[in-house]
């Protein structure tokens, strides 16, 4: 059964960048998306963006576009989330989950990220 | 983009009750609808997928039903490792969206 292995918590200044990984342990991405989810404190889930590995492409939520790149290096099953631009709105927990169709199946611990001066 | 509506947005129920929460889609879906638990601090866990099947490993006392824009989750006997806030999410067209939540708490 895959699991996806994220990276550490991160503290950021505003402004700046963070770039989040997502491993595929126990199996390959094969021909699902990895999508990128994000919930603010108290908050609820909210879809950033995802990238399509038999496409070798990403697409992302208008709201992200210009500030957020979702790539991924198949050879070694990780998948990356970058955001740059940081603000104090970001500080959330990021998800990477796997999908299909289009339903998120399996999902990664989760990354906080918090932005503060 | 599709919005999901969710309600209640939360709700108080026993052990052993019948628990239905309702999911409205601004437009139609075609059953593209999935629903999601998540408990506090922890990852979501897919529940359901195509409005009514059941995900592996998922005990049968929850289940789904629903078509065009409205979508309903039914968990039969509420047990107490049901206790979460529950996200529908609509994956017919990108942006996959999600509702709001409701939040199941003990009466």
């Amino acid at each position: 059964q895959v699991q996806l292995v994220q990276s550490g918590a991160e503290v950021k200044k505003p402004g700046s960048s963070v770039k989040v990984s997502c491993k595929a342990s126990g199996g390959t991405f094969g021909s699902y998306t990895i999508n990128w989810v994000r919930q603010a404190p108290g908050q609820g889930l909210e879809w950033m963006g995802r990238f399509i590995p038999v496409l070798e492409m990403a697409n992302y939520a208008q709201k992200f576009r210009g500030r957020v790149t979702i790539t991924a290096d198949k050879s070694t099953s990780t998948a990356y989330m970058e955001l740059s631009s940081l603000r104090s709105e970001d500080t959330a927990v990021y998800y990477c989950a796997r999908a299909g169709v289009g339903y998120m199946d399996v999902w990664g611990k989760g990354t906080t990220v918090t932005v503060s001066s | 983009d599709i919005q999901m509506t969710q309600s209640p947005s939360s709700l108080s129920a026993s052990v052993g009750d019948r628990v239905t929460i309702t999911c409205r889609a601004s437009q139609g879906i075609s059953n593209s609808l999935a629903w999601h638990q998540q408990k506090p601090g922890k990852a979501p866990n897919l529940l359901l997928y195509a409005a009514s099947s059941l995900e592996s490993g998922v005990p049968s006392r929850f289940s789904g039903s629903g078509s065009g824009t409205d979508y309903t989750l039914t968990i039969s006997s509420l047990q107490p490792e049901d206790f979460a806030t529950y996200y529908c999410q609509q994956y017919y067209s990108t942006p996959w969206t999600f509702g709001q939540g409701t939040k199941v708490e003990i009466k």
